[in-house]
């Protein structure tokens, strides 16, 4: 049972701007451990999105863009593309279990 | 370019052991935290467990699912991560990742390997 809490879905036509959120706890996102996205397209394994909150690895797009505030973050596609389609997770540390926590997943559709 | 190749994967029965490989390159593996994180079958992503490097005093955490019953371990002379999973339960089936940590994110993934438990 996950403790980072994701939309099963979300969706936009192609150029769109679609937004993920993660809501998390006092005891991980909101005790100011950083938060991580990962892209998984069915059939490979994760790729990391987002380090840090906000940090995109070298040749992720910046179409790309993380945030956080409090005890959630978001995770921003702008000009959606059909390439997008994929599970999309956060990931942060959750000290009540002395380790890292992934979020409920999200997937999103292209229309 | 970072590499990293999981093995030992396959079928096990209820209450049987199998271990896990994870053979790293194109770093320096001796540096480097590392974890495990499987997914099983239609599900989403769970951390399995974390080791630091020896630098970092080399100590491991585990999530609650498999504390007591799975061994991480590492052999930097041969950069090599291992997964030692005991008394294997029928949710334990999954894919099972190796990852670089960095700053808490898991950096690099390798291609997983799949575990069966069934009788």
């Amino acid at each position: 049972q996950s403790v980072l809490t994701q939309p099963p879905s979300v969706s936009g036509a192609p150029g769109q701007r679609v937004t993920i959120s993660c809501t998390g706890t006092i005891s991980n996102i909101g005790a100011g451990y950083d938060v991580h996205w990962y892209q998984q397209v069915p059939g490979t394994p994760p790729k990391l999105l987002i380090y840090g909150n906000s940090n995109r690895p070298s040749g992720v797009p910046d179409r790309f863009s993380g945030s956080k505030s409090g005890t959630s973050a978001s995770l921003a596609i702008s000009g959606l593309q059909a390439e997008d389609e994929a599970d999309y997770y956060c990931q942060s540390y959750y000290s009540g279990l002395s380790g890292y926590v992934f979020g409920t997943g999200t997937k999103v559709t292209v229309l | 370019e970072v590499h990293l190749a999981e093995s030992g994967g396959g079928l096990v029965k209820p209450g049987g052991s199998l271990r896990l490989s994870c053979a790293a390159s194109g770093f320096i593996c001796s540096n480097a935290w590392m974890s495990w994180v499987r997914q099983a079958p239609g599900k989403g992503l769970e951390w399995v467990g974390r080791i630091k490097s020896k630098s970092d005093g080399g100590t491991t955490d585990y999530a609650a699912p498999v504390k007591g019953r799975f061994t991480i371990s590492r052999d930097d002379s041969k950069n090599t991560l291992y997964l030692q999973m005991n008394s294997l339960k029928a949710e334990d089936t999954a894919v099972y990742y190796c990852t670089t940590v960095n700053r808490g994110a898991a950096e690099y993934w390798g291609q997983g390997t799949l575990v069966t438990v069934s009788s």
